[in-house]
């Protein structure tokens, strides 16, 4: 069973950049047809998607916050990571990183595993 | 970007009643449509995706139904590990994907 787990700094000072990795274990990163993503939540309040990320490099972002993120991946360490720049209170938030997957045909994915995320403050 | 719309945001309930949850999108999203349960302090969890598949591992009594623009989760009989917040999620044609703001289940 795959499992996910993000790592990176929980206080971030204003206008700096927030840094996130997201490490895979129990399963492969780069086979089949996955896309790994994050997604993060306010406190009390719902998701948003961020961006994902193919293993080729291709990206999607959130045009709310596509000029300010960045998402790589690294297939030899088996993680993925976040970069969001010029970062605000509005960004406090706990993170998710999750695995997008596909049904048997190829038609509906949908995210089947996350981990279990981490908390990033932003404040001086 | 396609809006979600969920309804109600909260609900209270008892253990054994029948509870649906709406979700409108704001374009025809055919069946793309997902659905996730989150409990405090913890990730969201799949429960149905194509609008009506259930999850391996998903409880019989979770059904989901609806295409177009509007879909509903049915609980069929509630039980007291199912109190949590339920989210809609479409992802239909291209990214961004969105979310519905969560429907909080309560006793």
């Amino acid at each position: 069973q795959v499992q996910l787990q993000e790592s990176g700094p929980g206080l971030v000072k204003p206008s700096q950049t927030l840094s996130l990795t997201c490490t895979v274990s129990g399963g492969s990163i780069s086979s089949g047809s996955y896309y790994w993503s994050w997604i993060r939540q306010p406190a009390g309040k719902g998701l948003e998607w961020i961006g994902r990320i193919y293993t080729s490099g291709s990206t999607n972002y959130n045009p709310s916050l596509k000029s300010r993120v960045t998402i790589s991946v690294d297939t030899s360490k088996k993680q993925f990571s976040l970069k969001l720049s010029s970062v605000t209170a509005a960004d406090t938030a706990v993170y998710y990183c999750a695995r997008e997957v596909w049904d048997d045909f190829g038609d509906y994915s949908h995210f089947d595993s996350w981990g279990q995320g981490s908390l990033v403050t932003v404040s001086s | 970007d396609i809006q979600m719309t969920q309804s109600p945001s909260s609900l209270s309930a008892f253990v054994g009643d029948r509870v649906t949850i709406a979700c409108r999108a704001s374009q025809n999203i055919n069946n793309y449509l997902n659905w996730y349960q989150q409990k405090p302090g913890k990730a969201p969890k799949l429960l149905i995706y194509a609008a009506s598949i259930l999850q391996g591992g998903v409880p019989s009594r979770f059904s989901g139904s609806g295409s177009g623009t509007y879909f509903t989760l049915t609980i069929s009989s509630l039980q007291p590990e199912d109190f949590a917040t339920y989210y809609c999620q479409q992802n239909y044609n291209t990214p961004p994907w969105t979310f519905g703001r969560g429907t909080k289940v309560e006793v």
